[in-house]
């Protein structure tokens, strides 16, 4: 089945304590992106990557890194998460480079809660 | 820069009633317009999107939505809602003039609830 996961689904830590919540596609898409979701401000890009390496800043990318070091796989680090990075998290990815025209599939969610 | 806007945080509609759902948009250029659909505990879906052609977009699940350019707006309908419609709806906007490098900008979202 074409699916986008994301691990954990849900996460309670505390402050300073690193984290990384996984993302794989199998759907050998080039497009990969991460958001995050709160409450009256809809979806906000934190990362995205166009190709393996590839990797660039969204709107709100500050307490977060990616990598990409293979096609499937987008990992999202919290190296210190702070309780203003409490969100409902959501990778997704696209077949084409072009976000602004492709159909984007999601994963999903990640509800992180830092203490 | 590219903006969206989704000016009712809810919308409740009765079974079997016509609905809209309010969308309008700013973009230097030419927009590319997405409706996507979050159903509790899950992942945004795709409904429908304009990227050129006619103006009226015909999508998943029964849902249609017309591009108006004059009014840049891109308001999702369907003719009859079902209870089975209720959920978090999101327009989206890219820009044709910024190059695939700019992403797409989403609104804040719109809660649906279909009251049988």
């Amino acid at each position: 089945e074409a699916q986008v996961t994301q691990n954990p689904r849900y996460l309670i830590t505390v402050t300073g304590k690193k984290l990384t919540v996984t993302c794989s596609q199998n759907m050998n898409h080039e497009y990969m992106s991460w958001y995050r979701q709160d409450p009256g401000l809809g979806l906000r890009q934190i990362y995205y990557s166009m190709n393996v390496e590839v990797t660039d800043k969204g709107d709100v990318p500050e307490g977060y890194k990616v990598s990409r070091k293979e096609k499937r796989n987008f990992p999202l680090i919290l190296e210190s998460p702070s309780p203003n990075q409490t969100s409902l998290y959501f990778c997704a990815s696209s077949l084409t480079r072009d976000s602004r025209t492709d159909t984007q599939y999601f994963g999903p969610g990640t509800r992180l809660t830092v203490l | 820069a590219q903006s969206v806007a989704q000016p009712e945080d809810q919308v409740n509609v009765a079974e079997g009633n016509p609905l809209t759902v309010k969308c309008t948009y700013s973009v230097s250029g030419n927009p590319y317009l997405f409706w996507y659909v979050q159903y509790p505990n899950r992942g945004l879906q795709f409904l429908l999107k304009y990227i050129t052609g006619d103006n009226l977009v015909k999508g998943s699940y029964g849902f249609e939505a017309e591009f108006n350019k004059s009014q840049t707006s891109f308001h999702l309908k369907k003719p009859s809602a079902l209870v089975s419609d209720s959920a978090l709806y999101f327009c989206a906007v890219g820009d044709r003039l910024s190059g695939s490098a700019r992403q797409l900008t989403f609104g804040s979202g719109t809660q649906l609830t279909v009251l049988p």
